[in-house]
């Protein structure tokens, strides 16, 4: 049973247009969202986080929106460039009272930034 | 300097083997994490650890064992080994506190039994 989804496996975009990423979740115990990206044979890494009391978390090129009702988030990337062409993972964790909680990622979205 | 690291980046070994693949962070991370990725791409837990408690998800075999000897480092031990341990493995860290449940994550450990 996925509790996080992430529907497209890729996604072509033009450089300098904007990109976006979206993420669906159904375990309504998720509190912490985040999005990692991932060039292959390295390591996830972290891009940009939101606790689920906000909608909205913004870091340079980046933001992510979150609709708790919807149980929905993405990932806006504007403008995007041929460095952003990797894997991107959404993830979740039930993590409010702190502690050793494991992620749960999605699938992962191939992002290709196109010159 | 590397957050997070893992040797080695390669393993191929024989089925019945036993192997450990070592993990280090010098973050100052109370709490250390063990990933899966398999054939599918999925990454899913298989354990979290911290100086308190180990928390092992229950579809793991008890084939894998953790073993800390110290904050900075989470290393996984895995006896008999089978095919279907063929993955990437991933070790990551975070504080562990509320509000900074980030995890970072090594480069990943590539396994290959055949």
């Amino acid at each position: 049973d996925q509790q996080v989804k992430q529907n497209s496996p890729s996604l072509s975009v033009q450089e300098g247009r904007i990109s976006i990423l979206n993420c669906d979740y159904t375990n309504s115990m998720f509190d912490y969202f985040l999005w990692y990206k991932k060039y292959p044979a390295e390591g996830p890494t972290f891009l940009i986080s939101i606790s689920s009391i906000k909608d909205k978390n913004e870091d340079g090129r980046f933001t992510v929106f979150l609709n708790k009702s919807a149980k929905h988030l993405s990932l806006h990337i504007v403008p995007s460039q041929p460095g952003d062409s990797a894997v991107y993972f959404c993830a979740a964790s039930e993590n409010s009272g702190g502690g050793a909680d494991g992620l749960t990622f999605g699938k992962g979205t191939h992002l290709i930034i196109q010159p | 300097d590397t957050a997070v690291s893992q040797t080695p980046k390669y393993l191929v070994t024989q089925m019945g083997n036993d192997k450990s693949i070592k993990c280090e962070q010098n973050l100052g991370h109370d709490t250390m994490y063990w990933y899966k990725q398999d054939s599918k791409k999925f990454l899913k837990i298989m354990f979290s650890y911290n100086n308190k408690e180990l928390i092992i998800n229950e579809t793991v075999p008890n084939r894998f064992s953790p073993k800390s000897p110290d904050k900075a480092h989470l290393n996984l031990h895995i006896n008999s080994l089978e095919l279907g341990d063929s993955a990437v493995y991933f070790c990551a860290s975070s504080q562990g506190l509320p509000g900074q449940e980030t995890q970072y994550f090594g480069p990943g450990t590539r396994l290959l039994v055949l």
